[in-house]
């Protein structure tokens, strides 16, 4: 069992470049999530899903995208990436609604 | 606003000794609560939860107490040892929301 993972690691953009990344769980969870940690700013909820083809809007929604299309996979894409983004980004899933369980963490940089 | 405020950004504490480590809601409608440990360059891992039908749980060395009417909790490490040193985040929820609310965590030493 592998758990959460998630791709790249790391990753360096230069301002208004894209990227996806990619969140994939192999525990049969219905709910994913994505989050981004800012020093000091604990963990803040980007979007979510409830289930293979849905998402939902967290806290911190702007300038990101996601997509759900096979229940093992959370896409989080940035269109047009800002210094603003810059952040350590987690994936999490989770069976019910409380008990999460999180991947190792996507390092982003934006120049 | 904050929903759910962990107050202190640090706490040290000596080896063997008991941690605290706090945090207060403001969401009367949050039944469920959780603590979470972060090491660095690593994603949180679940730590311990209770139900807002309990005031306390316990596992092993953890122990988390919830005080409603005071819309607080408290996570006790006893007895701390250096492994625990870590970010521990509080975080809650409501059967109605979809998420977790996180506090920003607390840093906690254990110095040996």
């Amino acid at each position: 069992n592998a758990g959460v993972t998630q791709t790249p690691k790391f990753r360096v953009l230069k301002t208004g470049q894209s990227m996806t990344l990619l969140c994939a769980q192999d525990m049969n969870h219905e709910y994913m999530y994505w989050y981004r940690q800012d020093p000091g700013m604990g963990l803040r909820l980007i979007h979510y899903s409830v289930g293979e083809g849905t998402t939902a809007k967290g806290e911190v929604p702007d300038g990101y995208n996601v997509s759900r299309l096979k229940k093992q996979n959370f896409l989080l894409g940035l269109e047009s990436a800002a210094p603003s983004q810059t952040s350590v980004y987690f994936c999490a899933s989770s069976y019910f609604l409380y008990e999460q369980y999180f991947g190792p963490g996507t390092r982003l940089t934006v120049t | 606003d904050q929903q759910v405020k962990q107050n202190s950004p640090s706490l040290s504490v000596q080896e063997g000794r008991i941690s605290i480590l706090n945090c207060d809601y403001t969401n009367s409608m949050f039944d469920y609560f959780l603590w979470y440990k972060k090491y660095p360059a690593e994603g949180p891992t679940f730590l311990i939860s209770i139900s807002s039908i309990k005031d306390k749980n316990e596992d092993g060395r953890f122990t988390v107490f919830l005080n409603k009417s005071a819309k607080h909790l408290s996570l006790h490490i006893v007895p701390s040892q250096p492994g625990d040193s870590a970010v521990y985040f509080c975080a809650a929820s409501a059967r109605s929301q979809g998420n977790l609310i996180f506090g920003k965590g607390t840093k906690l030493s254990v110095k040996p």
